[in-house]
């Protein structure tokens, strides 16, 4: 079945650092790939999305670019703030027509001022 | 509008014990899903309903939880009886239209059982 894998963390940087997290997935058909975002306490957000090959989503400075040759739709910000600190998860749309999220484990993020 | 509802935020309960978990979708919205995140685990989706019908539930774990969608704006999940590894942040989300629409989360209701 449709799968998403995701770098383990925690990820640790200094602010205005850049940010690279990487998301890979295996699909049968042809998914739309999405990035939540999880601060403490709270539920996800949508951060970003892409729906077919090419497509670059992009939201608060982050960006992601659907790439169907690699299979890939990594999450980069030039440069991060300690407010972006939080748990970033990557999902696609399953593919089988039920529409329902597949999500990855989930990366955590940590920024120092 | 206010967004995905769910209650309690908190519960805490000895094992044993009947749980109710309860979730108000976004108005409007025609999907409804529940979700379970642990450490150990992650982020797995038990059950997803369509227009209250339910859809897909091969992530339910046992016969323990059960889910119900009487009408469009209330969902319950329930777990009886509960046991420690129960315990959880449970997250219901709810949907407007297909899958290229954004699920909407709400803020979750951790559960404890002792």
């Amino acid at each position: 079945g449709d799968s998403v894998t995701q770098m383990e963390g925690p990820v640790t940087l200094s602010e205005e650092a850049f940010l690279t997290i990487n998301c890979t997935y295996t699909a049968t058909g042809y998914p739309s790939l999405f990035w939540y975002v999880q601060y403490p306490g709270e539920g996800l957000q949508l951060l970003l999305k892409a729906t077919k090959a090419d497509d670059k989503g992009s939201n608060k400075g982050f960006e992601a670019t659907y790439r169907k040759e690699t299979t890939s739709f990594h999450l980069e910000k030039g440069s991060v703030q300690v407010s972006d600190s939080a748990v970033y998860f990557c999902a696609l749309s399953d593919s089988s027509g039920t529409y329902k999220y597949i999500f990855g484990t989930g990366t955590r993020l940590k920024v120092l001022a | 509008d206010a967004g995905v509802i769910q209650s309690p935020r908190h519960e805490v309960t000895e094992m044993g014990q009947e749980v109710t978990l309860r979730c108000k979708p976004i108005s409007g919205h025609n999907s409804l899903f529940w979700y379970r995140q642990t450490m150990m685990r992650g982020l797995e989706l038990l059950i997803y309903f369509n227009n209250n019908v339910p859809i897909d539930d091969s992530g339910m774990p046992e016969d323990r939880f059960s889910a119900k969608m009487p009408n469009a704006s209330f969902s319950t999940l329930k777990i009886q009886p509960s046991e420690p590894r129960d315990s959880a942040v449970y997250f219901c989300a709810s949907r407007l239209g297909g899958g290229l629409d954004e699920q909407f989360f709400g803020p979750g209701t951790r559960l404890t059982v002792l």
